[in-house]
């Protein structure tokens, strides 16, 4: 089946420092990208939808400058978390769906923040 | 309104019996998906099994089946034979319409406990 990574899979950071999360996926293209994020024994709550090659599209509440997302080509997304705080400490999953597929999305393994 | 709702936080299933994880959905399009995912505690998201809106037969996947039933708008998982490798988190997720651009609203998940 289709792999999509995540690097790192846990960071710990200081408050004040910025994290970027990166999501590959390693044996096909994505023409989209979707980065969720979960707190403990919570569902994922999508953040923003990343297009290759156009701007991000977020989901409502979701800081835009709080949040970059990159979707450089067609197998990498990037999410940055600027100046991360304590509160931004979650697990964030991304996704991605292959330029063939309506349908199906791949997870990747997700990435534990820890802001300290 | 919430959109996907899983109404059983927990559930308890002796090994080897077969357990139903309940799902209910609300949407406006005749087109959407609908989807199962596991995440056990390592936190990656494996998916199980989908079904279209259009689809007339009930998914299967091995000991997975979804119990689809559009005027109820229900579509709860059934698990056969249980293992105890089955514990885990279960959401239930659906891709509505195309002009969606074919992102997942995730219900609260079910944390099911298999016990020997």
């Amino acid at each position: 089946g289709a792999v999509v990574s995540q690097h790192p899979s846990r960071v710990i950071c200081k408050s004040g420092t910025s994290v970027k999360i990166e999501c590959r996926s390693l044996d096909f293209q994505a023409t989209t990208m979707f980065w969720y994020r979960q707190f403990p024994k919570k569902s994922l709550m999508l953040m923003a939808t990343s297009n290759e090659g156009s701007k991000a599209t977020y989901e409502q509440g979701v800081e835009k400058d709080k949040f970059l997302i990159n979707h450089a080509s067609l197998t990498l997304s990037t999410l940055t978390v600027t100046s991360a705080h304590p509160e931004d400490s979650s697990f964030y999953i991304c996704s991605a769906r292959p330029r063939e597929s309506g349908t199906t999305q791949y997870f990747g393994p997700g990435t534990r923040l820890l802001v300290l | 309104a919430q959109k996907i709702t899983q109404t059983q936080p927990g559930m308890f299933v002796q090994e080897k019996e077969a357990v139903t994880l309940d799902c209910t959905y609300d949407t406006s399009d005749q087109s959407y998906g609908l989807f199962w995912y596991k995440q056990p505690s390592s936190g990656e998201m494996i998916f199980l099994i989908y079904q279209g809106s259009y689809d007339e037969q009930n998914a299967t996947e091995g000991r997975y089946s979804l119990n689809f039933q559009k005027a109820r708008k229900s579509a709860n998982l059934v698990i056969s034979a249980s293992q105890l490798g089955d514990s885990a988190m279960y959401f239930c997720a659906m891709r509505e319409g195309k002009n969606q651009g074919g992102k997942l609203i995730f219900g609260q998940g079910t944390e099911l406990s298999v016990k020997p």
